[in-house]
């Protein structure tokens, strides 16, 4: 079964604008993390923002934040002023027991 | 601080062949995971070892395998490549404080089997 979901193979938004990049999981374990991360044409993994199963408010990181709806089981991430250069696919990740990341998201940014 | 550091870059092997990637973490970081990115595809767990020990396995099979040295770096081990093992493989190093969890990767390594 899947445990993360992200519903969005891609998704275009105008410089400057916020964007949101929808990820839903599932998990039993009432103790997990999740993840987001960029992947930009280079490859390299980069690292964004990061919300536990018990913290209590949503985690911001710069322009990235995490809306975090635990009883619905989502974690989108919302960029806000968007730029060009986060144009790149971007990762949901879960840990539980495990580690799994979802499909992904690609993000084109118009100018 | 020097990031998470993997070798080699590339590697190109043959079928039946044995191939060694290698991965050193953040100083302080004492969990490694590995991961494998097939082209345009989306990563699959493959291990994750934490203080020593190996705490999971993602679904492949036994041929792939790994170990963490007491220095915290690690090594995954590939025994008889296969043409579909050319991937993309990652490694991670986290660490945890006060509920805060910090997963950093590697640039990879690009493995080519022929």
């Amino acid at each position: 079964a899947q445990k993360i979901t992200q519903t969005q193979p891609g998704m275009f938004v105008q410089e400057k604008e916020a964007v949101t990049l929808d990820c839903t999981y599932d998990t039993s374990d009432p103790s997990y993390g999740l993840f987001w991360y960029k992947q930009p044409s280079s490859g390299e993994m980069i690292f964004l923002i990061y919300q536990g199963s018990y913290d209590q408010q949503n985690a911001t990181e710069g322009r990235y934040s995490l809306n975090f709806q635990k009883a619905r089981k989502s974690a989108n991430l919302v960029i806000s002023a968007s730029q060009l250069g986060d144009s790149a696919m971007y990762f949901c990740a879960m840990r539980d027991n495990d580690m799994r990341f979802g499909a992904g998201t690609r993000l084109t940014v118009k100018p | 601080e020097a990031g998470v550091t993997q070798s080699p870059t590339h590697l190109i092997k043959t079928r039946g062949q044995q191939a060694t990637l290698r991965c050193s973490p953040i100083s302080g970081h004492t969990s490694v995971y590995w991961y494998q990115q097939a082209l345009g595809l989306g990563l699959q767990f493959l291990l994750w070892y934490d203080e020593g020990e190996e705490r999971n396995r993602g679904n492949f099979p036994p041929r792939f395998s790994g170990r963490q040295f007491p220095n915290y770096s690690s090594e995954l081990n590939v025994n008889a490549l296969e043409l579909e093992d050319s991937a993309l493989y990652l490694c991670a190093s986290s660490f945890r404080d006060r509920g805060q969890e910090t997963q950093y990767f590697g640039p990879g390594t690009r493995l080519l089997v022929l």
